[in-house]
């Protein structure tokens, strides 16, 4: 079946601690994005990548990296800048078409806690 | 700037009640997206629907419904005859002609047997 898988499920970062985020897409899809879901705001991009070897910024990308090195795949960093990590981040894919027309389509989210 | 708003934070309905979920957009661009997505309780967002700016067709999908009303900006999600497994989070999302997709906040519906 094609889909996103995001890894892990759930993940704990101590103080000072980097964590890596995994999202894996089998779709053939262009374009993919992270985004991170708090309570009553509904999602907010945090980067996005239009092909291989390329990304922008997003929202509210401060304390935040991610590499596309492979068409399939699009990890997400969360780095010790990032001051307040706990919340629920989802990535997503899409056809990428310049009018903005194409669904995403979006993986099952890591749930990201303090220790 | 985009933006969309969905003024209703959480919404509860008995089983076989119709409900409808709000949903208002701002955008200066004259060709944009509309979508619609749903959230249930194992956290992926599932697509249901798209409009584009040009087409302001109500649409119908057994029990799903759609009303987009450019005149008043707003692409309502009506839901006849409510069931236990309409219970979600559902949002409202438009994308313009850059790729600039935005969510509202989300409404959260739960359906009571």
């Amino acid at each position: 079946d094609g889909g996103i898988t995001q890894s892990p499920k759930y993940l704990f970062r101590k103080e000072g601690q980097n964590v890596t985020l995994s999202c894996e897409q089998n779709l053939n899809h262009d374009a993919m994005y992270w985004y991170r879901q708090d309570p009553g705001q509904g999602l907010r991009l945090i980067y996005y990548s239009q092909i291989v070897n390329d990304f922008q910024k997003g929202d509210i990308a401060e304390g935040y990296s991610v590499s596309r090195e492979k068409k399939e795949s699009f990890p997400l960093t969360v780095t010790s800048a990032q001051k307040n990590p706990t919340a629920f981040y989802l990535c997503a894919s899409s056809i990428w078409k310049l009018r903005g027309d194409q669904p995403q389509h979006f993986g099952d989210g890591t749930r990201l806690s303090i220790l | 700037a985009q933006k969309v708003t969905q003024a209703q934070t959480e919404i509860s309905v008995v089983e076989k009640e119709d409900v409808t979920l709000d949903c208002v957009y701002e955008t200066r661009d004259t060709t944009y997206y509309l979508f619609w997505y749903k959230q249930p309780p194992s956290g992926e967002l599932v697509f249901l629907i798209r409009r584009n700016s040009f087409d302001e067709q109500n649409e119908i999908s057994g029990r799903y419904s759609w009303n987009f009303q450019k005149s008043t900006s707003s692409f309502n999600f009506t839901i006849t005859a409510s069931q236990v497994v309409d219970s979600a989070v559902y949002f409202c999302a438009l994308s313009d002609g850059n790729n600039d997709m935005r969510f509202g906040a989300g409404t959260r519906l739960t359906v009571k047997p």
